[in-house]
């Protein structure tokens, strides 16, 4: 168990719905990151937050945004939905603002979308 | 043509063989190379980290870089059945806040 908890585990809703993932990183760590993984394009970075701040973007859609409150837990807010948009959605942690500090991985989300 | 290229598999050995696992990429400027193994509906977890070219060796686990080669490797000794798994490569430059790149991962099943 890597610490990092994500909620809900599977998530299924139809297209052009909005929702919302959760994430707690691990004790101590100031560092959020969400990935997309699907078959074929393997883990995408979106977004990463350090310490309730935006530290770095990476392949994120505008239909996608995300934030990370006080306590450290982060959302990923998905809106639109488009059927490309099914895959499994990661939250990581580490406990600095480098990208270069191990990342500890949740166990994901699942998000169908038909 | 993507950064990273990682043969998807599926690998399935007998208990006990040596596993080869690679991955090739384009990007020179990357430094750091890791491994991941991720089980069946579980996120992905830490493995290897190696640090330019050279070989690191943890119990059954060798990770080897090949620099000049672009080539990248994560041999495992013993197979074991909890060895199943997708296995990720994953990379980064030695520089700013630059993004981990993953390849796509291996699937490996170890047949008892």
């Amino acid at each position: 168990d890597s610490g990092v908890t994500q909620t809900p585990k599977h998530l299924i809703t139809a297209t052009g719905q909005r929702v919302t993932l959760r994430c707690s990183p691990r004790s101590g760590d100031l560092s959020v990151y969400w990935y997309q993984q699907s078959l074929d394009q393997g883990l995408q970075f979106l977004i990463q937050y350090y310490n309730g701040e935006e530290r770095a973007k990476g392949n994120i859609l505008e239909r996608f945004s995300a934030q990370q409150f006080p306590d450290l837990h982060s959302e990923l807010n998905l809106s639109s939905l488009e059927l490309g948009d099914s895959a499994l959605y990661f939250c990581a942690s580490s406990v600095g603002a480098s990208r270069a500090d191990t990342q500890y991985f949740g166990p994901g989300t699942r998000l169908t979308v038909l | 043509q993507k950064e990273v290229e990682q043969d998807p598999g599926p690998l399935s050995v007998p208990e006990g063989a040596i596993v080869s696992l690679n991955c090739t990429y384009s990007n020179s400027a990357f430094q750091y190379f890791m491994w991941y193994r991720q089980y069946s509906r579980k996120g992905p977890e830490l493995l290897m980290y190696t640090y330019s070219s050279g070989n690191k060796e943890d119990g059954r686990f060798t990770a080897q870089v090949d620099k000049s080669s672009k080539y990248i490797s994560l041999f495992i000794r013993d197979s074991q059945p909890s060895d199943s798994a997708t296995y990720l490569c994953a990379m980064r430059p030695n520089f700013g806040n630059e993004k981990l790149t993953f390849g796509t991962g291996t699937r490996l099943t170890i047949i008892p």
